[in-house]
C-alpha cells in the first residue's frame, strides 16, 4: 500500500522567514494534494498536481511534484502568522474508491 | 451555499458504549466518505458511501459501520468503543468520478472516549 512521508514532523520559524516542508511517497503519485489544517478542525484543500515536474503558486505559497512523480515539496514565502497550522500532503489511494492517503502532517509555528 | 456539515461536534464517551456521527455532503453530492484523524496523524480513510452503496472500506475493525440515506446524508457508527477510538472524524464529500482530492472536508467530530 502507497505510504506519504513527510518532513520536517513540526517547524518553527521567525515571521518573513522562507519554509519548505517536503512530502515523499512510496509509490509514483498519480495525484498529490496539499491541505492545511488549523489544529482540531477541518482540512482547507490548497493545490493539487498531477504531472511530473509541475509547479503551482497561490499567494505566497507554492508547491512542486518532482520529474518522478514520488516527491513534492510546499514552499512558503515571507511567512505570516496565518501560514500557522498543519500541512497535510494527500495521495489518491487509487484502490476503485475516492480514498486519500495522507501524511502524517507537518505542525507549523510562526513567531512574531 | 453551506459546506459540508458535522454532527455533534464534540462528544464524551466511556469504553463499551456506542456512538453515532453524522454528515451532510454539499448539496449536490452523492459521495460521503469518512476518515479518522488520531491526535498527532493524517487522517485515515475509514468508508465511502455513493448511491446508499459502500465503494470503499479502509483498515477499520467490524466495529466501525456506516450507512448512507436517499438525501446522502451518512452516518459512521461505532460499537465497543475504545480509548484508541478517542479521535476527530472527518466526513468528506464530493461528485463521484473526480480525483480523490476534489472532496469537501467538514470541520470534523472530536469523540474523547474515556
Amino acid at each position: 500500500s502507497q505510504e506519504l512521508e513527510q518532513s520536517p514532523q513540526s517547524l518553527i520559524v521567525q515571521e518573513g522567514k522562507n519554509l519548505t516542508i517536503n512530502c515523499t511517497s512510496s509509490k509514483t503519485l498519480y495525484g498529490l494534494y496539499w491541505y492545511k489544517q488549523k489544529y482540531g478542525e477541518g482540512l482547507i484543500f490548497l493545490m493539487m498536481l498531477q504531472k511530473g515536474g509541475e509547479e503551482k503558486s497561490h499567494e505566497k505559497i507554492t508547491a512542486k511534484l518532482d520529474e518522478k512523480k514520488q516527491q513534492s515539496s510546499l514552499h512558503i514565502t515571507a511567512s505570516q502568522p496565518s501560514h500557522a497550522g498543519i500541512y497535510l500532503c494527500g495521495a489518491d489511494g487509487r484502490q476503485g474508491a475516492q480514498k486519500l492517503v495522507f501524511g502524517q502532517g507537518t505542525r507549523l509555528t510562526i513567531n512574531p | 451555499d453551506a459546506g459540508v456539515t458535522q454532527s455533534p461536534t464534540h462528544l464524551i464517551k466511556t469504553r463499551g458504549q456506542h456512538v453515532t456521527l453524522r454528515c451532510s455532503p454539499i448539496s449536490g453530492h452523492k459521495s460521503v466518505s469518512w476518515y479518522q484523524q488520531v491526535l498527532g496523524q493524517g487522517p485515515q480513510f475509514i468508508f465511502q458511501y455513493y448511491e446508499k452503496e459502500e465503494r470503499g472500506r479502509g483498515n477499520f475493525p467490524d466495529r466501525f459501520s456506516a450507512r448512507q440515506f436517499p438525501n446522502y446524508s451518512s452516518e459512521l457508527n461505532v460499537n465497543a468503543l475504545l480509548l484508541g477510538d478517542s479521535a476527530l472524524y472527518l466526513c468528506a464529500s464530493s461528485f463521484l468520478g473526480l480525483p480523490a482530492g476534489e472532496q469537501f472536508f467538514g470541520p470534523g467530530t472530536r469523540l474523547t472516549v474515556l
